[in-house]
């Protein structure tokens, strides 16, 4: 079965900094790239994705870069907020609502 | 629109027990997902239903079963429960639409077996 990996597990960036977060999969097959923030007390929230026709995707201050070769692809966060704060998780699926996610990311953003 | 309702929030079983929680999708969403969330093993797919059929299931014990009404509405059993099960159990509906992926995600049930 797919295999996703997530590095780092926490990351503690200076608020106004960038933060990014890495994952990298095993199936060549998967072709849909989700990333979800989590916030205590509450279900993942999606908050960017990105198929595998694409390379790069923005919104705003996040971004997310696909390497479908190497399989693997990254979530970008630019001039941080202490409201970032949270758990990011990536996932990976291949034409199903069945998802793998990555182990999480806590994000947390020093004031 | 009302998001992914989940009931029970809370519960707390013994170990033998089996319990039963519900998942209430988004209006319009005709898929339902199950997601077991634990510190140790991450998120992990339970299963996935659409139109009242298992379409998915993850590699869990048989243990763990679902079903889906026709008004959409799901819910999940747990039967002879263990320690192990202790958990956050997280509902996700999806449009009717396949393969645009996105869930959507209930704040879960934090089931507390002792």
């Amino acid at each position: 079965g797919e295999n996703v990996e997530q590095h780092p597990s926490t990351l503690s960036v200076q608020e106004g900094d960038s933060a990014v977060i890495k994952c990298t999969y095993s199936d060549s097959a998967s072709n849909y790239f989700p990333w979800y923030k989590q916030e205590l007390g509450k279900g993942p929230q999606l908050i960017i994705d990105i198929r595998s026709n694409v390379g790069e995707k923005k919104d705003q201050r996040i971004a997310v870069t696909l390497n479908k070769t190497a399989k693997h692809f990254s979530l970008h966060i630019t001039e941080t907020q202490p409201e970032d704060s949270a758990v990011y998780f990536c996932a990976v699926g291949a034409g199903s609502y069945q998802l793998t996610f990555g182990k999480g990311t806590k994000l947390s953003v020093i004031p | 629109k009302a998001g992914v309702t989940q009931t029970p929030r809370y519960l707390i079983k013994t170990r033998g027990q089996q319990v039963t929680l519900s998942c209430s999708p988004i209006s319009g969403h005709r898929s339902v997902s199950w997601y077991q969330q634990t510190p140790g093993q991450g998120l992990q797919f339970l299963f996935e239903y659409f139109s009242e059929t298992q379409r998915n299931k993850g590699n869990f014990p048989g243990r763990f079963s679902g079903r889906q009404f026709s008004n959409s509405r799901s819910e999940m059993n747990v039967s002879t429960l263990e320690l192990g099960d202790s958990a956050l159990y997280l509902c996700a509906s999806s449009s009717l639409t396949p393969n645009t992926g996105e869930l959507f995600f209930g704040e879960g049930s934090r089931l507390t077996v002792l």
